[in-house]
């Protein structure tokens, strides 16, 4: 089952802020965030790990609430160039290794216009 | 940098057409993967690889084979096109990790979009 991310769709004028959501209900060992521009391939953004480990971009954070299977991407003092698609990629462990197989939710449109 | 390709930016099949998306990756990744995107419904996994020879079922295996005969490279097979197949088909590797270290990040190709007539 995909992952629920939301808004489905987000528009902002620059400088502003934006949170997006990424929900599971499988227990989850990290998520991954990923950003698509038009016409292109998806591009990484961010990984977090069980347990707070946090690796990312320096002008987006991100957080991952264990206990409730959620995770936030934080984008802050938006540009244009923040304009994209975003997708949660979430990976479960359930015995050993997950080969490196990520779910991915229907993801968020984020529009900055100027 | 890595780099993932695929052998058709644009392509056009008709019913029943026998398809191959060919998918090369240039940095002894162990892991592949194959994606279709539909709007709405993000990225969906069809099959993945970890190895040379194996396969695994993604979430919608259906109406697809894959194949790995080499490392670097990993094939999506359409049996029998059908017009339900006309999406964005997306490649993509990661380094295999073991332990309890994250997941490797996953590197795409461009896409390839197919339109089944």
């Amino acid at each position: 089952q995909q992952p629920v991310q939301s808004p489905q769709a987000v528009i902002l004028r620059e400088g502003e802020d934006a949170v997006i959501n990424c929900s599971s209900s499988k227990a989850l060992y990290s998520v991954h965030w990923y950003r698509q521009k038009h016409g292109e391939a998806p591009v990484f953004l961010m990984i977090l790990l069980k347990g707070g480990e946090q690796k990312g971009h320096e002008k987006i954070s991100a957080s991952f609430n264990e206990k409730k299977q959620q995770s936030s991407l934080y984008l802050t003092a938006s540009q244009l160039s923040y304009s994209g698609t975003y997708f949660c990629g979430t990976e479960e462990r359930a015995g050993g290794t997950s080969y490196g197989k990520l779910t991915f939710g229907q993801g968020t449109i984020l529009t900055v216009h100027p | 940098d890595v780099k993932v390709t695929q052998s058709s930016r644009y392509l056009v099949k008709r019913t029943g057409e026998k398809v191959f998306l060919e998918c090369v990756q240039d940095m002894d990744h162990e892991n592949m993967f194959w994606y279709r995107q539909d709007p709405g419904l993000g990225l969906r996994l069809i099959y993945f690889s970890y190895d040379v020879k194996m396969k695994e079922k993604g979430d919608i295996p259906e109406g697809y084979s894959v194949s790995r005969e080499k490392k670097e490279r990993f094939s999506l097979i359409l049996e029998s096109a059908s017009t339900n197949q006309t999406s964005m088909y997306l490649c993509a590797s990661s380094l295999l990790t073991t332990g309890t270290g994250s997941t490797d990040t996953q590197y795409f190709g461009p896409g390839t979009r197919l339109t089944v007539l």
